[in-house]
């Protein structure tokens, strides 16, 4: 199986800042990354497939990027609405597999 | 517009078998690359994959639920159907299913529904 280890679990930031999220795969999964937001009591929602590609409607604030088996998702200027959180999936080989996701409070 | 809803029992007792059933609209099951998968989370943790059924009736199972999974579809109904025997109280969580596009991941969700097992 696939483990996606991702980093930090929390991160507490300020309106405006840049925010930067990673997941490293623990072994080769091409371009097979997904990133999902998960506001408090809702169902996640799609942000980001195939390491850099928008989901419908999202805004262009949020980009992915990877480097090896290392993914990122950056937040370029966090809002207030992006308070959530954040979870990454390998969708490269089953089991499909998340990583532990990362909670982003607003101070 | 692509929705969908889970529906099911939100209490079932340990032992028991649990059907969960997502209905849909705004895609078919029939069409090339198209798929429907269920996610767990228990209260407080992360998202867990499932199960997922595809438009070529392919169909994958996690392995860490000891083949406790039956996934089908009926695409006349546009339904699709989680089954999951032997229910315990570590498998109380808010299910979801969701749309699958190939190349895409899970690009729609359900609203989830909780299920919590208990005597």
């Amino acid at each position: 199986d696939i483990q996606m280890t991702q980093s930090p679990s929390t991160l507490s930031t300020s309106v405006g800042d840049r925010v930067t999220i990673t997941c490293r795969a623990s072994q080769s999964i091409n371009t097979w990354v997904a990133w999902y937001q998960q506001q408090a009591g809702k169902a996640p929602k799609l942000l980001i497939y195939q390491i850099a590609n928008l989901g419908s409607g999202v805004p262009s604030r949020f980009s992915g990027s990877a480097s090896g088996t290392e993914f990122t998702l950056t937040i370029s200027s966090l809002q207030p609405d992006d308070s959530a959180t954040y979870y990454c999936q390998q969708y490269s080989s089953y089991p499909w597999t998340f990583g532990q996701g990362t909670k982003v409070e607003i101070k | 517009q692509i929705t969908l809803k889970e529906s099911g029992p939100s209490l079932v007792k340990p032992t028991e078998t649990l059907t969960l059933t997502c209905t849909f609209s705004g895609f078919s099951l029939t069409t090339s690359g198209v798929g429907v998968g269920w996610i767990r989370q228990p209260p407080g943790k992360a998202l867990e994959w499932l199960a997922v059924t595809h438009w070529n009736d392919a169909n994958h199972y996690s392995p860490f639920l000891n083949n406790r999974l039956t996934i089908t579809k009926d695409t006349s109904r546009n339904q699709v159907v989680l089954t999951m025997t032997n229910m315990d109280p570590l498998d109380t969580a808010t299910y979801y299913c969701a749309h699958r596009r190939i190349w895409v991941g899970l690009d729609s969700w359900g609203q989830g529904i909780l299920v919590t097992v208990s005597s």
